[in-house]
């Protein structure tokens, strides 16, 4: 089993679709969990960090499922720039190298 | 404030050639990294630094070394290049956060190198 996993897509919604992702993750004792964006060509940018409590950023919310192991991406009222593949990363122990990157989940969305 | 810088962006190698990719930041950070992406998988880590003078091997370190002589410089030399190290390498730097849970990595614009 893959320490971190992501559907990859690519799931096209059309403008103004409501659309979420989740990412697994295999080790229970990971502490810091990332949701970061990339475009294509370009390097990744933070999205947003989860935190246990979940958080919301405009039309975006995270949150953090420990007993499934799971964190999701929520994106609410889709626009075209949207249209990015997202990155689910974990690191299983803070301040340390390990950070573990999911292969993302393309997202398209359409006029 | 430039954040993270690479150099160079793009290069083309024949098998057996060497080189240094150059990786700069300007916001103190402890920790760098550099990172290869290839298609279908996720960023891998080559290797990394927790601070001046210290390097370590991450998960895919074979073909690869790394030198951080100045705090904000991270250096990755391929010494004899090969085909399968054709990819996109990416450079990142991040610090502790106050709170101690959450490191942001910032990661540089890559750079796209093709090894024929």
């Amino acid at each position: 089993r893959k320490e971190v996993e992501q559907d990859p897509g690519p799931f096209n919604v059309p403008e103004g679709a409501t659309v979420a992702f989740n990412c697994t993750y295999s080790n229970s004792a990971s502490q810091s969990f990332f949701w970061y964006r990339q475009d294509c060509r370009k390097e990744p940018k933070l999205l947003m960090s989860v935190y246990s409590s979940g958080n919301e950023d405009g039309r975006f919310t995270a949150q953090l499922n420990r007993a499934s192991q799971y964190i999701s991406l929520l994106i609410r009222d889709s626009k075209l720039s949207d249209s990015a593949t997202y990155l689910c990363v974990v690191n299983t122990a803070p301040g340390t190298y390990k950070y573990i990157f999911g292969t993302g989940t393309r997202l398209k969305v359409l006029a | 404030n430039a954040g993270v810088t690479q150099t160079p962006k793009f290069r083309v190698l024949k098998t057996g050639q060497s080189m240094t990719l150059l990786c700069a930041q300007d916001m103190n950070h402890e920790y760098m990294y550099w990172y290869r992406q290839d298609p279908g998988m996720g960023l891998r880590l080559i290797h990394y630094s927790v601070g001046e003078g210290t390097t370590a091997k991450g998960e895919v370190p074979d073909g690869y070394n790394v030198s951080r002589l100045k705090k904000q410089n991270f250096l990755l030399g391929l010494e004899s290049a090969a085909p399968s190290q054709t990819s996109v390498y990416f450079c990142a730097s991040s610090s502790p956060s106050r709170r101690g849970l959450t490191d942001t990595q910032y990661f540089g614009p890559g750079t796209r190198l093709t090894v024929l």
